[in-house]
């Protein structure tokens, strides 16, 4: 595609629940990456993907967190037993590479609230 | 200490003026640096990027780097309402063989007609 996309753009839930949020990269871009962005703050860093593995995943919160990228394209971010603390918006970038040299292109987010 | 440190501002300068932007990182290694522009509500915007000593310049920004006192500027020439948003600095470590970007909370510029 053009640009990456995220889907849902907003997502509202309660306390609790599970919640899927789903990234699908610029065609080609080998390398793709979740952030988090609380309201205010800066982006903090969650997993990154090289293909469909995730060599790095030391930004994860917790054990309620999770993610897989299949086919070196679409990946999904999901967060377990959700709490208010959640609440955020989550952005996914991709790059060609993980070199030095590649700057990262980042989605429009989806912005997670938790009731 | 943070790992990159910007002031949250805001900014204000008024319209025509040059506006600077300010970046400090610790971590002596990083290799790359990037701005990012980020309207309200919406995602990062890549500007600019910057690996070696000195200046950069892409028509009304240029980035500055500076390795020995660790820090990162961005000049805006000419500065327009339409760059009223958060600008936003990462680097990449010189030990990230992940490439994730490290970030700074961002400075809030407005830029006043």
């Amino acid at each position: 595609g053009a640009g990456v996309s995220q889907s849902p753009s907003n997502k509202v839930t309660e306390k609790g629940k599970d919640v899927e949020l789903r990234c699908d990269p610029i065609s080609g871009h080998t390398a793709l990456y979740w952030y988090r962005q609380r309201l205010g703050q800066g982006l903090e860093f969650l997993i990154y993907f090289q293909g469909n593995s995730a060599p790095d995943k030391s930004g994860l919160p917790s054990d309620r967190f999770s993610a897989e990228r299949t086919g070196e394209s679409v990946s999904t971010l999901t967060i377990q037993r959700t709490q208010q603390e959640d609440s955020a918006v989550y952005l996914c970038a991709s790059s060609e590479g993980r070199g030095s040299n590649q700057p990262q292109h980042f989605g429009d987010g989806t912005r997670l609230s938790i009731l | 200490q943070k790992e990159v440190e910007q002031n949250s501002g805001p900014l204000s300068v008024p319209e025509g003026a040059i506006a600077s932007l300010n970046c400090t990182y610790s971590d002596r290694g990083s290799q790359s640096f990037f701005w990012y522009r980020q309207y309200s509500g919406k995602s990062p915007e890549l500007i600019m990027f910057i690996y070696s000593n000195g200046d950069k310049e892409d028509g009304r920004f240029t980035a500055q780097l500076n390795k020995a006192s660790q820090y990162v500027s961005l000049l805006i020439r000419d500065s327009q309402p339409s760059d009223s948003a958060t600008y936003l600095c990462a680097n990449r470590g010189f030990s990230s063989n992940t490439g994730k970007l490290i970030f700074g909370q961002g400075t809030t510029l407005q830029v006043k007609p």
